[in-house]
């Protein structure tokens, strides 16, 4: 079946330090590829997305290539700030409906 | 803007109530979905309707129900609520599109804290 492998963490970066958290994926056939963010007490909202190899979302200074030969989708940022500080998921969807979750990484940014 | 109301941001129910939690959408979307979130677990799939009246088991259905009797509002049951279903409960919506469906994003809501004593 599909699946999303991510770190939980707590990943504590610095303000202004460079981030990148790790994504690996296994699916069928080829899957979008997504980034939801989750801020303390809200639901989730699209980061950003791709939808085939080579692509490359992007969206507030975030970036993340959709890499078919690695299964990979890590998420970067130049330059974190505490604003920042939140949960991020990595997903696929390979179906019209579904989406596949991983399980979340908390980003704490310290000033 | 795509708006998922989810009508509690915090509920306490006691063992054996029957427990409704409701979700409505504003932006005429076919697909919908109930999802709990746990630490540790991330989210996991409890349901999801991609059309009214029709509904599918997601990866963790046993002890729940749903029901979509209107394209905007969701309904998932918790027929005997029980302590191990103490979770966040999150809703989500997204759009059927033919031949780029698997590229339509979910939106969510702010989700409803459960907790069951």
């Amino acid at each position: 079946g599909n699946s999303v492998t991510q770190m939980e963490g707590p990943v504590t970066l610095s303000e202004e330090a460079f981030l990148t958290i790790n994504c690996t994926y296994t699916a069928t056939g080829y899957p979008s590829l997504f980034w939801y963010v989750q801020y303390p007490g809200e639901g989730l909202q699209l980061l950003l997305k791709a939808t085939k190899a080579d692509d490359k979302g992007s969206n507030k200074g975030f970036e993340a290539t959709y890499r078919k030969e690695t299964t990979s989708f890590h998420l970067e940022k130049g330059s974190v700030q505490v604003s920042d500080s939140a949960v991020y998921f990595c997903a696929l969807s390979a179906s019209y409906q579904k989406v596949t979750f991983g399980i979340g990484t908390k980003l704490q940014v310290i000033p | 803007d795509v708006k998922v109301t989810q009508s509690s941001r915090y509920l306490v129910k006691r063992t054996g109530e029957k427990v409704f939690l409701e979700c409505v959408q504003d932006m005429d979307h076919e697909n919908m979905f109930w999802y709990r979130q746990d630490p540790g677990l991330g989210l996991r799939l409890i349901y999801f309707s991609y059309d009214v009246k029709m509904k599918e088991k997601g990866d963790i259905p046993e002890g729940y129900s749903v029901s979509r009797e209107k394209k905007e509002r969701f309904s998932l049951i918790l027929e005997s609520a029980s302590t191990n279903q103490t979770s966040m409960y999150l809703c989500a919506s997204s759009l059927f599109r033919t031949g780029g469906g698997r590229s339509q994003p979910q939106h969510f809501g702010d989700g409803t804290r459960l907790s069951i004593l």
